[in-house]
């Protein structure tokens, strides 16, 4: 069956690094998703990663290791606007089709 | 350009009646998915269209949900005798191309359904 399991919530310090961390197991991985939900709104998209190793993209970073079905997130010199929930989602065979399975998000609280 | 838009953004509806959400992509976008979120949960996938046809409809809860997207673009979620249990955010948002690659899906705010 499939699973992702990530932390329910976070707290960390403003101008600080966070990592967050994502476990899962599929039958058939094709890539490994990070978005960005802040209450109440769309998740939009901060990272994709298909092989292992580190993806930078200014603040954030993404990590995977297709061995360990493990993955992390990693930001930054964190700001007050960061303060939202952050879901792992994972491309997975589903009979004949892809489809996206997202963890429930891991709530992250920046505090001054 | 616009992004993706969903009509009405909160819908409140008694128990047993239909329903019907509303889902503009972006233009081009060929892909396009309906998911549903709990509080507190990450989306639930339940329908991907590639252009006017229902490439994987294995997520749809039973045969009280339905989706169409005849002309390759807008697309509706149809749902009958709504049941407490269907109270949930609908999301929906589109892609360049299918599930492959980097292809980033891009969402909408979402409808936020409430069945009394």
């Amino acid at each position: 069956g499939q699973n992702i399991d990530q932390p329910t919530e976070m707290t960390a310090t403003e101008g600080a690094i966070v990592q967050i961390n994502c476990t899962y197991q599929t039958s058939g991985f094709n890539g490994l998703f990070w978005y960005q939900q802040h209450a109440g709104e769309a998740p939009t998209f901060l990272s994709y990663n298909v092989l292992d190793g580190l993806e930078e993209k200014g603040r954030f970073s993404s990590f995977l290791s297709r061995s360990k079905g493990y993955s992390y997130l990693l930001l930054k010199e964190l700001q007050m606007k960061d303060s939202a929930s952050y879901l792992c989602a994972v491309r997975d065979r589903v009979d004949s089709n892809y489809q996206l399975i997202w963890g429930a998000g891991t709530k992250l609280i920046i505090k001054p | 350009g616009a992004g993706v838009s969903q009509t009405p953004s909160n819908k409140v509806t008694e128990k047993g009646k239909y329903v019907e959400l509303r889902c503009d992509p972006i233009s081009g976008h060929t892909a396009l998915y309906w998911y549903r979120q709990s509080l507190g949960q990450g989306p639930e996938f339940l329908i991907y269209f590639q252009g006017t046809g229902a490439a994987d409809d294995s997520g749809l809860p039973n045969d009280r949900f339905f989706a169409v997207r005849p002309e390759g673009s807008v697309s509706t979620l149809k749902i009958q005798r709504t049941e407490r249990g269907d109270s949930a955010v609908y999301l929906c948002a589109s892609s360049l191309w299918g599930t492959s690659g980097s292809n980033e899906q891009f969402f909408g705010p979402g409808t936020r359904l409430t069945v009394l």
